[in-house]
Parts: C-alpha cells; structure tokens; sequence
C-alpha cells in the first residue's frame, strides 16, 4: 500500500508569484484535503476534494485554487503569493466509509521571499 | 467556527513519569483525531475515537473522548524520549458526502528528559 507522497519537499518563490503544490493520494482513498501549518501551530483546512470537485473550504482566499484528478491525486494553486503564505502545506487523504481517517503527506515547504 | 484548544502548550518532563494533555471544545465533533508529529514532517495518526465516552489504548498512551463529544484527553503512562514530539487533536465535522474536515488544536510540544 502507497502511502500519501507530496512534491516538491521544498519551495522558494517571491512575493507576487504563483505556485502548484501536487499530492497523490494513498491507494483506495477517494478525498483530498488541503491544510496550512505555520510555524509553531497546528495545521489550518484549506479545502477538500471529492468526486474532482470541491467539497468545503476554510477561510483562504479565493487565490487558493485547486484541483482533483480521475486517479484523485490533487493540486493546490496560490496565486499572487504573500509572505504570509511561507508555511508547511500539507495533503491529507481519506475515503468515505472508513471512518473518515485521513493520513498526510510529509508536507512542502514553502517559503515566500 | 469550531475552535480546539490544547493544554499545556509546552511540556517538559523526566523519562518514566506520566502526563495528560487535554483537548477541550464549546462544539460538538462526530470524531476526534490525536495525531504526532515530527519536525519538517506530516501528522502521523495516532488513534480515532468517535463514541462519546470512548476509551483507547494505544500500549502506554490512553486516549479518552468526553461524554458530550466535546473535549478529549491523552494520557502517557512512564514516558520515554521516542514519545518526544508535537502532539496534534483534530476535531471532525462531517461536510457533504459524508466527508470529514479536521479542525486542530494548537498542539501540545512534549519534551522527554532522559
């Protein structure tokens, strides 16, 4: 069984450019979820992926986009980046009737310049 | 909004002594998550607990889920330095499709003394 991979590891970009973030879900998982960890606290929903469509989204601006693939692998897009926007982007993924368990990635870091 | 607050923050303790950390919420959650995690790595899913007043042993780690589904607990009997590490509670409310999104607590930093 695979589990949940992210790329890249790390990133360094400058204020005003845009980023994609990809995920691939672990095998038999059907939803992707998004989530932002600053430095020193715990990680903040983004949004989540079911069916390739978006299924909730937290309090992110609407330059956070993202995508769900037919294989349900996933991508997270910020446009217009800010330096707030430097943290640790994790990918999550579960599936509907197994308990709703989701397991994460090992994260990208991103830090904005 | 559904907020998850952890207690203590920090915690620093000698190798063989017990602890609790608390997870406590004004909302209700369908499930709660503890989850551990290592510097410049994911969360690692630790136990699930769903029923109110449910009880969990994971060897030397107790985790319990209050009555009201309100509030959890982890307790770590005779810590050891591998149980070093952020300790994470995630609350679950369950979204459309019967999906679930997480809402994390602040995190508890524990330290094991050797």
């Amino acid at each position: 069984e695979t589990g949940v991979t992210q790329s890249p590891t790390h990133l360094i970009k400058t204020r005003g450019q845009q980023v994609t973030l990809r995920c691939s879900s672990q095998s038999g998982h059907n939803t992707v979820s998004w989530y932002q960890q600053a430095l020193g606290q715990g990680p903040q929903f983004i949004f989540q992926y079911y069916r390739e469509e978006e299924n909730g989204r937290g309090n992110f601006p609407p330059r956070f986009s993202g995508l769900q693939f037919p294989n349900y692998s996933s991508e997270l897009n910020v446009n217009a980046l800010e330096l707030d926007d430097s943290a640790l982007y994790l990918c999550a993924s579960s599936s509907t009737g197994l308990n709703n368990e989701q397991f994460f990635g090992p994260g990208t870091r991103l830090t904005v310049l | 909004t559904q907020l998850l607050e952890q207690s203590p923050q920090f915690l620093s303790i000698q190798e063989g002594e017990n602890l609790t950390v608390y997870c406590n919420s004004s909302s209700v959650f369908s499930s709660l998550q503890w989850y551990r995690q290592e510097p410049g790595e994911g969360p690692v899913l630790l136990v699930t607990v769903v029923t109110g007043g449910e009880v969990k042993k994971l060897k030397r780690l107790t985790f319990q889920f209050g009555d009201a589904r309100k509030d959890s607990s982890l307790h770590i009997t005779a810590a050891q330095p591998g149980d070093t590490g952020l300790y994470l509670c995630a609350g679950g409310a369950i979204s459309n499709f019967g999906n679930e999104k997480l809402t994390f607590g602040t995190g508890t930093r524990l330290t094991i003394i050797p």
